[in-house]
């Protein structure tokens, strides 16, 4: 069975600081993938960033980069100059080669931003 | 491209009614996921098809849920008789082949049902 744990049920910062999400998660698999998706209020889940476990290069997309500890199979999300419409539910998600390769979500983070 | 179409948005019944949700992917996505979203928590998968087959529905409480995607491409997820817990946001997504990585999930809108 694979597991993802978000640590942070909520975190807060001021409009062009920076804020990190954590993430760990456990999984048996060698081949396997996390993201990091966004979710706000109006519900659709969007992609933010995605992560290779057989590349040890951290993903980056403009703002939004990881820091990706595979020994530690800890995935964190660092949002730059942070921006009001990054406020959102952060879910961090593993897939892995075993079975259906069934996407499994933490609990997420509700990140707000204020001005 | 047009995105993952879903309805209704929002859906109100009574316990023990019926209700059923419709789904419509991408174009040219074959795998469709149903997931079920409990308030605080992430989704769940419910039940993943590739096609019109099912790939997985080892999740889907199959006395009261069954899903059904005809031809391939629309999918209905029906509930019948419901139950206060399956109060929840329910998501569709679709992607282009089946599950791995490098072609990630496309979400939709969801529906969010209330069970009184």
């Amino acid at each position: 069975a694979q597991t993802v744990t978000q640590s942070q049920p909520e975190m807060s910062v001021q409009e062009a600081e920076t804020v990190t999400l954590s993430c760990t998660y456990d999984t048996s698999e060698n081949n396997y993938y996390l993201f990091w998706y966004k979710q706000p209020p109006s519900r659709q889940m969007i992609l933010v960033i995605r992560q290779e476990a057989y590349k040890q290069q951290n993903a980056t997309e403009n703002r939004f980069s990881v820091n990706f500890q595979k020994a530690a199979k800890s995935f964190s999300l660092k949002i730059s100059d942070s921006q009001l419409g990054d406020t959102a539910m952060y879910f961090c998600a593993l897939i892995s080669g075993a079975g259906s390769y069934q996407l499994t979500f933490g609990k997420g983070t509700k990140l707000s931003v204020i001005p | 491209e047009a995105g993952v179409a879903q309805s209704p948005r929002y859906k109100i019944i009574e316990k023990r009614q019926s209700v059923a949700f419709w789904c419509n992917p991408i174009s040219g996505h074959a795998t469709l996921y149903w997931y079920q979203q409990i308030l605080g928590q992430g989704p769940k998968l419910l039940i993943q098809f590739q096609n019109n087959g099912v790939v997985d529905d080892s999740q889907l409480p199959k006395d009261r849920f069954s899903a059904e995607r005809l031809k391939g491409v629309d999918s209905t997820l029906k509930i019948q008789p419901a139950k206060l817990e399956d109060s929840a946001v329910y998501l569709c997504a679709s992607s282009l082949v089946g599950g791995v990585g490098n072609q990630p999930q496309h979400f939709g809108d969801g529906t969010r049902l209330s069970i009184l």
